[in-house]
C-alpha cells in the first residue's frame, strides 16, 4: 500500500508570509494527524482529525496556525503569518484507528527566513 | 504534564552486538507504547508496539519490554546492524489516548 504523502518536502519562505502543507494519508485510514518536529526533539501534536473532525487541536497556535480535512481525506496544514520560530519539520501521520500505530510521512520542513 | 523521557540521548555499539535503548514514561494512565525508529530526512517509522496488558513482545531482531511497576520501556535490537543506526523515540498515548506522547530520543551508532 502506499504510504503518507506530504508535500512539498521542503519550503523557504521569508517571516510574515504565508504557507501550506498537504498530506494524503493512506487509505481507508480515518485518523489523520498533524505533528511539528524540531531539530533533536520528538514530535509534538498540533491536531488530529477522525474523518473530517478535528477531535483534539488544544495544542495548535490558532492565531496563525489552521487546518482543515475536506471529505475526511487529504488535509491541509496552513501558517499564516509565519514566524522564524516556526522552523521545524511538519510531519503528517494516520492510523486505521484509535490507539493503533501511526504511520508518518516524510515531512516538510520549512525554513523561514 | 505528561512526558516521555529517555535514559540515554547517544548510544554506540559494535556491528552484531545487542542494543538496549531504554525509556521513562510518566503517565500511569497510558496502555499503549510504540517504539519508533527515524533516519536523517525521513519520518518515523514503526517498529513495535505494545499494550499495558503484555509485558514483553517480540518482533523480527527487536523485542519491547515492559514494566508498569517502575513505568519503564525497552528495546532491545538483537545483532545490531549498520542499518539500525538511527535516533529511536518511544511513544506513549497518555491519560486521554488516541494521541502519541514522544520523548526526545536516543541516536544509535553502529560501528562496523
Amino acid at each position: 500500500e502506499a504510504g503518507v504523502v506530504q508535500s512539498p518536502r521542503y519550503k523557504i519562505i521569508e517571516k510574515k508570509q504565508p504557507v501550506a502543507f498537504w498530506c494524503n494519508p493512506i487509505s481507508g485510514h480515518n485518523t489523520l494527524y498533524w505533528y511539528l518536529q524540531n531539530l533533536g526533539q520528538g514530535p509534538e501534536l498540533l491536531i488530529r482529525y477522525e474523518n473530517e473532525e478535528a477531535v483534539d487541536d488544544s495544542q495548535l497556535p490558532k492565531d496563525r496556525f489552521s487546518a482543515e480535512r475536506l471529505k475526511g481525506v487529504d488535509s491541509t496544514l496552513k501558517i499564516q503569518p509565519a514566524e522564524l520560530g516556526d522552523s521545524a519539520v511538519y510531519l503528517c501521520a494516520s492510523s486505521l484507528r484509535l490507539n493503533s500505530p501511526l504511520h508518518f510521512g516524510n515531512g516538510t520542513r520549512l525554513t523561514v527566513t | 504534564g505528561e512526558s516521555v523521557g529517555l535514559h540515554l540521548p547517544t548510544l554506540s555499539v559494535q556491528e552484531g552486538d545487542n542494543s538496549i535503548i531504554n525509556c521513562a514514561y510518566s503517565n500511569s494512565a497510558s496502555d499503549y507504547f510504540i517504539w519508533y525508529k527515524q533516519e536523517s530526512g525521513k519520518g518515523p517509522q514503526f517498529i513495535i508496539d505494545i499494550r499495558s496488558n503484555m509485558d514483553k513482545r517480540q518482533g523480527q531482531r527487536v523485542t519491547v519490554l515492559l514494566n508498569k511497576t517502575v513505568k519503564h520501556l525497552s528495546l532491545q535490537i538483537a545483532a545490531t546492524q549498520p542499518g539500525d543506526s538511527a535516533v529511536y523515540f518511544c511513544a506513549e498515548n497518555g491519560s486521554q489516548g488516541g494521541k502519541l506522547i514522544f520523548g526526545q530520543g536516543t541516536e544509535l551508532s553502529v560501528k562496523p
